[in-house]
């Protein structure tokens, strides 16, 4: 069965302070690796899709990359409007399989 | 539209009553999803269409749940003699393609409550 796992559930930054969010993933045959932005009351917002391990994609202060095992999502000097949960997902038959998400605050 | 529109926002039930949900889709894309949200982030897949045609409804519950997408007209999710266990966020996602060619855009969901 295919499974996808976040890591750390819950992440506290100062801001400016960077880090990294890991998602461990299981699949056969791996289509594709998304990664979603939701806020509070809002539907995941689609941040970046990753196909083959080696691949980078960046937008602002989020980069994420992608190996055969794992995907991260690096932050770099967030400020707090970057707070949210984070949820990674992987395509499986023909549906999404999400992580658990992990919940990131920045305080100023 | 250029987004997923789902309505109502939130929707309260008695159980053991009716409950709808609607979804129109960005258009121009040929695949609606839906899923569950409950509790810590749990996204479950309930069903998938290709235009009007279901295909995939392997997460949909085999009783009491429903879902039609109609030309003209947009996506429905019913599900009849509600219990206290479908309590949950609703989403529905759109996208041109199968997932793994291209990604899902989620609407805001509908939070359903079951009294």
């Amino acid at each position: 069965e295919d499974q996808v796992t976040q890591s750390p559930e819950a992440l506290r930054l100062q801001e400016g302070e960077s880090s990294s969010l890991n998602c461990s993933y299981t699949v056969s045959g791996l289509r594709g690796l998304f990664w979603y932005r939701q806020d509070p009351g809002k539907g995941p917002e689609f941040l970046f899709t990753l196909y083959s391990a080696g691949e980078e994609k960046e937008k602002e202060r989020l980069k994420a990359t992608l190996t055969k095992k794992e995907s991260f999502l690096h932050i770099t000097a967030p400020k707090p409007e970057d707070s949210a949960t984070y949820l990674c997902a992987v395509s499986s038959g023909n549906k999404l399989v999400f992580g658990a998400g992990t919940i990131l605050r920045v305080k100023s | 539209g250029e987004e997923v529109a789902q309505t109502p926002k939130h929707l309260v039930r008695g159980e053991g009553q009716k409950a709808k949900l609607y979804c129109a889709p960005i258009k121009g894309h040929s695949y609606v999803f839906w899923y569950q949200q409950v509790l810590k982030n749990e996204f479950k897949f309930l069903i998938s269409f290709q235009n009007e045609n279901v295909f995939d409804e392997t997460g949909m519950p085999k009783e009491r749940f429903s879902a039609k997408c109609l030309p003209n007209s947009p996506c429905s999710l019913e599900i009849q003699a509600t219990k206290l266990e479908d309590s949950a966020v609703y989403f529905c996602a759109s996208s041109q393609s199968v997932p793994g060619d291209q990604p899902q855009h989620f609407g805001d969901g509908t939070r359903l409550s079951i009294l």
